[in-house]
């Protein structure tokens, strides 16, 4: 069935470097695309969002890039600080059931 | 910005007895919230869809009868957890989507641990 993929479980980051976390989609009809940031024992918390008339969306310190000709989406956290760690999850959502599709999630950690 | 809260944070139940969850949208109105389960280590998985003034939608694979919902009102919904049991324990978050603009708002979650 559709599903929300995550290539990598872990990522290992020193202090101050920039962060890359990726997401694979394969619902073609998804149209709003949104990662969020869950820290543990918390609820998700909203980062930043890309619609798929958009390739490019940055706010502080994130960038989210959509590519729908290989259906990838992925967030990158420039000067990666010790609390970013958490675990980071892409969720994609189709205008037609309006629901959130979550991926597999990643978690980022960073090294001081 | 617009925030969700859930109550009880944490509970801690005997096996076979029934656990409520509040959901509620403090400060917008929500004709539509969401409930979700994790498990540990693993991502969100929606339960079930809850609107106002009706029944609730559920996913496949979960039980009606056993995840009871109400959404009497436009800033609460509820999940009862009937006669559980230890596979239940979870953390169980819901969320709020705006009524205005259709923007969902997570709560913090709620950590059920059935003995």
């Amino acid at each position: 069935g559709e599903s929300v993929g995550l290539h990598l479980p872990t990522l290992s980051v020193q202090e101050g470097d920039n962060s890359i976390i990726n997401c694979a989609y394969s619902n073609s009809a998804s149209d709003y695309f949104i990662w969020y940031k869950q820290e543990s024992g918390k609820g998700p918390q909203f980062i930043i969002d890309i619609r798929s008339n958009m390739d490019k969306r940055q706010g502080q310190r994130v960038t989210v890039l959509l590519n729908k000709t290989v259906k990838h989406l992925s967030l990158q956290i420039a000067a990666t600080q010790p609390g970013d760690s958490a675990v980071y999850f892409c969720a994609e959502n189709h205008n037609a059931g309006n629901m959130l599709t979550f991926g597999g999630g990643t978690r980022l950690m960073v090294k001081p | 910005g617009a925030v969700v809260s859930q109550h009880p944070s944490r509970v801690i139940c005997k096996s076979g007895t029934s656990v409520k969850i509040e959901c509620r949208s403090l400060d917008f109105q929500a004709t539509t919230m969401f409930w979700y389960r994790q498990f540990p280590k693993q991502s969100l998985m929606l339960m079930a869809t809850s609107n106002e003034g009706s029944k609730a939608t559920y996913e496949q694979g979960v039980e009606k009868d056993k995840f009871l919902i109400n959404h009497a009102s436009l800033t609460l919904s509820t999940l009862t957890v009937t006669s559980a049991h230890p596979e239940d324990s979870s953390f169980y978050i819901c969320s709020a989507r705006e009524t205005r603009d259709n923007e969902q708002f997570f709560g913090p979650g709620t950590r059920l641990t059935v003995l």
